[in-house]
């Protein structure tokens, strides 16, 4: 069936980099785009970036411009979210979700079940 | 940046009542890209309507959205015991192209 999987929790320190993965499948990976969101602790949805996963083209919520990168490998459909100089307050589920399409509407269909990063001294 | 405020910010009601969510945009949104979304603790958000007012597959009728321009309302008819949750607006469009609501809250009264 249509899922994407997320690697696996992570606890950084300060100023460290986590790179988390999603790995898509039942169906045409380079045929969607991907989109990163995050959600911390108690708070709400927090849109980061995206990545048009046919050509690479990515955009990123200026918030986190030169903080984020996302990339993708299209031989194993799989998605990357980076994010450097952490600091305590990027404690948070990272989800990845498929930017769905039809008859010309958009929306994010298939999400991952997210990726608990925790940064702590 | 296109700012959806959602309200009330919890809502409480019983199984049976009818819920009445609002998500306001700060200026114009195409219908065509507004999302509703439903995130149970501990899980990952579900895509619940898209274009203001279509369902998503499998969900139930008794979920339906309306609206445009800047006034949205997700209503749901008669409330299940699985619909206490979080519901959240999102829309498409401008700069950044992805914002989400604040969310409401859907409380068991």
């Amino acid at each position: 069936q249509v899922q994407v999987v997320q690697s696996g929790a992570e606890v950084k320190k300060p100023g460290a980099s986590v790179k988390v993965s999603c790995q898509a499948s039942g169906y045409t990976f380079t045929s969607y785009a991907m989109h990163w969101v995050r959600q911390a602790p108690g708070q709400g949805l927090e849109w980061m970036g995206w990545i048009n996963a046919d050509n690479g083209n990515t955009k990123y919520s200026q918030k986190f411009q030169g903080r984020v990168t996302i990339t993708r490998d299209t031989s194993a459909s799989t998605a990357y979210m980076e994010l450097s100089s952490l600091r305590f307050e990027d404690t948070a589920v990272y989800y990845c979700a498929r930017w769905g399409k039809s008859n010309g509407y958009y929306y994010m269909d298939v999400w991952g079940k997210g990726t608990a990063v925790t940064v702590s001294s | 940046e296109v700012v959806l405020t959602q309200s009330p910010g919890t809502l409480s009601l019983s199984p049976g009542e009818r819920a009445t969510l609002s998500c306001r945009a700060s200026q114009s949104v195409s219908s065509t890209y507004l999302t509703w979304y439903q995130q149970k603790p501990g899980q990952a958000p579900r895509l619940l309507i898209y274009g203001a007012s279509n369902r998503a597959t499998g969900i139930p009728d008794r979920f339906s959205g309306s609206g445009s321009g800047t006034d949205f309302t997700l209503t749901i008819s008669r409330l299940e015991p699985e619909d206490f949750a979080l519901y959240y607006c999102q829309q498409y469009g401008g700069s950044p192209p992805i914002t989400f609501g604040q969310g409401t809250r859907l409380d068991i009264k």
